[in-house]
């Protein structure tokens, strides 16, 4: 199985600050098969980008990802007092799909 | 709009069969692959599997053995079943769409506490 690792654990960062978040998997995912979900407490995902760089519908375009093979990143240009929260990023690639274990974005 | 709705019993008894639905509104079931992924209390996500309206399904094999998945077209629901629970088994239950391998829509979840 693919292991996908999240690095920071925790970002502390003030509103207007740019946030980089990175995704690094253990085996070069196919066709950059890679999405990211921001999810805030007591909410379920919600889905940010998928196919490393493709905005889902809706999410705006502060938010973007990038990357190739084992390393992925999401950077949130600017963020906004709603950006403070939890980013998972999930390959499917390669059966069983799973996600990485989370970068935690915390206001400094 | 797309919305899921888990329902099921919110506390199940360790060694015993959780059975969670997921009704589908805004899409027929029929049009995509749907999907179970669980959360335990203050921890990541797994994903736990996937179905289509055919019937085919795709578990993860560190569930497999106690995992079925179904699905009831007529009802436009999916349904999950996990045998043989243990604690660790507690966590919020979500069910999503399948787009391509990534999920969109989620449902809000619901929490299951195996207990006894």
């Amino acid at each position: 199985e693919i292991v996908l690792t999240q690095s920071p654990g925790t970002l502390s960062l003030s509103p207007g600050e740019r946030a980089t978040l990175s995704c690094r998997a253990s085996q070069s995912l196919s066709n950059n098969y890679l999405a990211w979900y921001q999810q805030t407490p007591g909410q379920a995902p919600r889905l940010l980008i998928q196919d490393a760089s493709s905005r889902a519908t809706g999410i705006p375009d502060r938010f973007s990802g990038s990357g190739s093979g084992t390393d992925f990143t999401l950077t949130i240009s600017r963020l906004e007092p709603e950006d403070f929260a939890v980013y998972y990023c999930q390959q499917y690639g390669s059966s069983p799909w799973t996600f990485g274990h989370g970068t935690k974005v915390d206001i400094k | 709009q797309v919305q899921l709705q888990e329902s099921g019993p919110g506390l199940v008894r360790p060694s015993e069969t959780l059975s969670l639905t997921c009704t589908v509104s805004g899409d027929s079931i029929s049009s995509y692959f749907w999907s179970w992924i669980r959360q335990p209390p203050g921890r990541g996500l797994q994903w736990i599997g996937y179905i289509h309206y055919t019937g085919s399904t795709n578990y993860n094999p560190s569930l497999k053995s106690r995992v079925t998945m179904s699905v009831d077209t007529s009802k436009n629901q999916f349904s999950l079943k996990l045998t043989s629970v243990t604690t660790a088994d507690t966590a919020v239950y979500y069910c999503a769409r399948v787009h391509g391998g990534w999920f969109d829509p989620w449902g809000q979840g619901t929490l299951v506490t195996v207990s006894s």
